[in-house]
């Protein structure tokens, strides 16, 4: 149990383009979904936290116009990245758990390796 | 501020026995975390440990002293697939996880 998939597992794009990633609960309803971005060689670095059906709380310095995300159900919520630069590279995981505001595990998507030419 | 402190590399020997630590000092404490992550991959879930003790799971071991704000992952026999990144995070008093950068793991036959 507790099956997070991502879509799609890699994207190569030209800059300025737009990309979007999915992030999917398979077999739980994720009240809270978490983005995060992993440069390599370093730790995870928290992006945004999403709750289903209300607006995303982003972490400092994260630009809420550039990276879109939306929890539209309780098994999906997506990632946009606008614009996309070659700074924009990097692993992009997400993560979701059950209860909002507990002591809950986090189940991790296999994430997606973002390539910004 | 928050801080989560451990060594940035091991190494250690197929079939021995290896303790990576993790200290940390969080604003409130709702329990520690460990995370293992191969190369390329994302983090797949390990222990939790909210009381104070060691918690035991086949090969993997937890253990957690909230008085010292200390934890350490423990494993035992030591195989190869264990080379990994593993990630130690607390969870603070608004549930929010502090990661560590992660203790790169390297096993020699």
């Amino acid at each position: 149990g507790a099956v997070v998939s991502q879509h799609p597992s890699w994207v190569i794009c030209k800059s300025g383009t737009s990309v979007k990633i999915e992030c999917r609960s398979l077999d739980f309803q994720a009240t809270t979904m978490f983005w995060y971005r992993q440069f390599p060689k370093q730790s995870l670095m928290l992006m945004a936290t999403s709750n289903e059906g209300s607006k995303a709380t982003y972490e400092q310095g994260v630009e809420k116009d550039k990276f879109l995300i939306n929890h539209a159900s309780l098994t999906l919520s997506t990632l946009t990245v606008t614009s996309a630069h070659p700074e924009d590279s990097s692993f992009y995981i997400c993560s979701a758990s059950v209860l909002a505001g507990g002591p809950d595990t986090q189940y991790f998507g296999p994430g997606t390796r973002l390539t910004v030419l | 501020g928050q801080n989560i402190d451990q060594p940035t590399e091991m190494t250690a020997t197929e079939g021995a026995i290896v303790q990576i630590n993790c200290t940390y000092q969080t604003s409130g404490f709702n329990g520690l975390f460990w995370y293992q992550q191969h190369a390329g991959e994302a983090p797949t879930f390990l222990s939790y440990n909210v009381l104070d003790g060691l918690e035991e799971k086949g090969r993997f071991s937890s253990f957690l002293s909230r008085s010292k704000g200390y934890s350490y992952l423990l494993l035992k026999e030591l195989q190869m697939k264990d080379s990994a990144s593993y990630l130690c995070a607390a969870l603070d008093s608004n549930y929010q996880l502090i990661w560590g950068a992660g203790t790169k793991l390297i096993i020699k036959p």
